[in-house]
């Protein structure tokens, strides 16, 4: 069956533009997570989606960046004015539920993000 | 709070010899754990999954990893490494009360030497 699937899977950008990336979880998963990933790192995560619940927002970074989610299934995450520092692979991933549940993330390929 | 250690960011072992990734945890309730891999320039996948049944769980591959309540641990082990199994290893956590999150370590690499 069709998993999760990322665009774009490669972006450069320059610095200060905004970026868009997007995420199609499986369907009928109704958890959606958003990881960043830096060379050599671990998983960094950014926000959290379940259900029509108010999203988890506690680990984006700044205000520069924000998620949504329509339609509890497509998510975007923005970035707006982006920064070198911004550059990674941008993880989303998707299950059947959320934090404080047996059932395990599946993963996208990731979109990686350059800002030169 | 909860967190997650993974003892050597860098592992290395010869093909055939034994492979031990170790994940300690920190939780005041059982939680659930798992381990993901993540070969080179993919994405990750899981291994394995521990949910309170069986303390030994074995996962694809021929990895297995055993849940020890009393040490707090739940390490990673394959008897015989292979080439193929060079990769990034991640154990994580998800608390069993509440929680939003899953909790990754912050990563294993491990090499295999011909």
């Amino acid at each position: 069956g069709a998993g999760v699937s990322q665009s774009p899977s490669n972006k450069v950008t320059e610095k200060g533009k905004d970026v868009e990336l997007r995420c199609d979880p499986i369907s009928g998963h109704t958890a959606l997570y958003w990881y960043r990933q830096s060379l050599g790192q671990g998983l960094e995560f950014l926000i959290y989606f379940q259900g029509n619940s108010a999203p988890d927002k506690s680990g984006l970074p700044s205000d520069r960046f924000s998620a949504e989610r329509t339609g509890g299934s497509v998510s975007t995450l923005t970035i707006q004015r982006t920064q070198q520092e911004d550059s990674a692979v941008y993880l989303c991933a998707s299950s059947h539920r959320g934090g404080g549940s047996s059932y395990e993330q599946y993963f996208g390929p990731g979109t990686r993000l350059t800002v030169t | 709070a909860q967190s997650v250690t993974q003892l050597g960011s860098h592992v290395s072992v010869s093909e055939g010899a034994l492979v031990l990734l170790r994940c300690n945890y920190s939780s005041s309730v059982p939680p659930y754990l798992f381990w993901y891999v993540q070969y080179p320039n993919q994405g990750l996948q899981l291994l394995l999954k521990y949910t309170s049944a069986a303390t030994l769980v074995k996962g694809i591959n021929g990895f297995e990893a055993e849940f020890k309540k009393s040490e707090t641990s739940f390490h990673l082990t394959k008897p015989s490494a292979h080439m193929s199994d060079a990769a990034e290893y991640f154990c994580a956590v998800s608390e069993t009360n509440t929680g939003n999150q899953f909790y990754f370590g912050t990563g294993t690499s491990l090499t295999v030497i011909p």
